[in-house]
């Protein structure tokens, strides 16, 4: 069974640094890749980017690049999500997620539980 | 970028009925790739429809998914009380990134 664990809840204080992850399991991690979505409280999807864990190519939303960086470590089948200095307005959920198929174009076929993550003074 | 545009914002229907939801790209998504999501309060959003029409595994066959170049079309042939849920569109057929629409809300009265 696939299976995608993410890290839990956060509460953290604006322009402080933050790693959050994502375990995948129940399938070859090294061939699929993981995307990361925002959920902003109340609002709906945003896509910020994914990763190839074999090789860690990535690819991120321009609304995205430069505020957040997105990698992977194949030896623990664990994708990451961070942020170098948190904003308030970078509270959300974050979900990972594994693509459908093991093509580069594929659905979000598979997701973790979310990562809430709570940025406030 | 590609815009995806959904209508109706929410839909209020009764168990039985047959929703409708639209997707509207504001350019051509190539070779169908497109995806419907689930996603019910407090939940993660579950993969319904891949490549504008393909049921995803273990999904219901009241779900079904329609459409290509700009206009595509989620229906739920027989709306049951757990169908109760936001639908979010997504293409993935150019360069990222892959957007997602503004999701329809399906109300059952």
């Amino acid at each position: 069974e696939v299976q995608l664990v993410q890290s839990g809840a956060e509460v953290k204080k604006p322009g402080e640094s933050l790693k959050i992850s994502c375990k995948g399991s129940g399938y070859s991690f090294t061939s699929y890749w993981i995307g990361w979505v925002r959920q902003m409280p109340g609002k709906g999807l945003e896509w910020m980017g994914i990763i190839y864990p074999n090789d860690s190519d990535t690819r991120y939303s321009p609304s995205f690049q430069g505020q957040v960086t997105i990698s992977a470590d194949k030896s623990i089948s664990t994708a990451y999500l961070q942020w170098s200095s948190l904003k308030a307005s970078d509270t959300a959920m974050y979900y990972c997620a594994r693509l459908y198929s093991g093509s580069y174009r594929s659905a979000l076929g598979y997701w973790g539980q979310g990562s809430l993550v709570t940025v406030s003074s | 970028e590609i815009v995806l545009t959904q209508s109706p914002g929410t839909l209020s229907l009764s168990p039985g009925e047959r929703a409708t939801l639209s997707c509207r790209a504001s350019q051509s998504v190539s070779s169908t790739y497109l995806a419907w999501y689930q996603q019910k309060p407090g939940q993660a959003p579950r993969l319904l429809i891949h490549s504008a029409s393909s049921r995803a595994t273990g999904i219901p066959d009241r779900f079904s998914g329609s459409g290509s170049g700009t206009d595509f079309t989620l229906t739920i042939s027989r709306l049951e009380p757990e169908d109760s849920a936001v639908y979010y569109c997504q293409q993935y057929g150019s360069s990222p990134p892959w957007t997602f629409g503004q999701g329809t809300k399906v109300e059952i009265k």
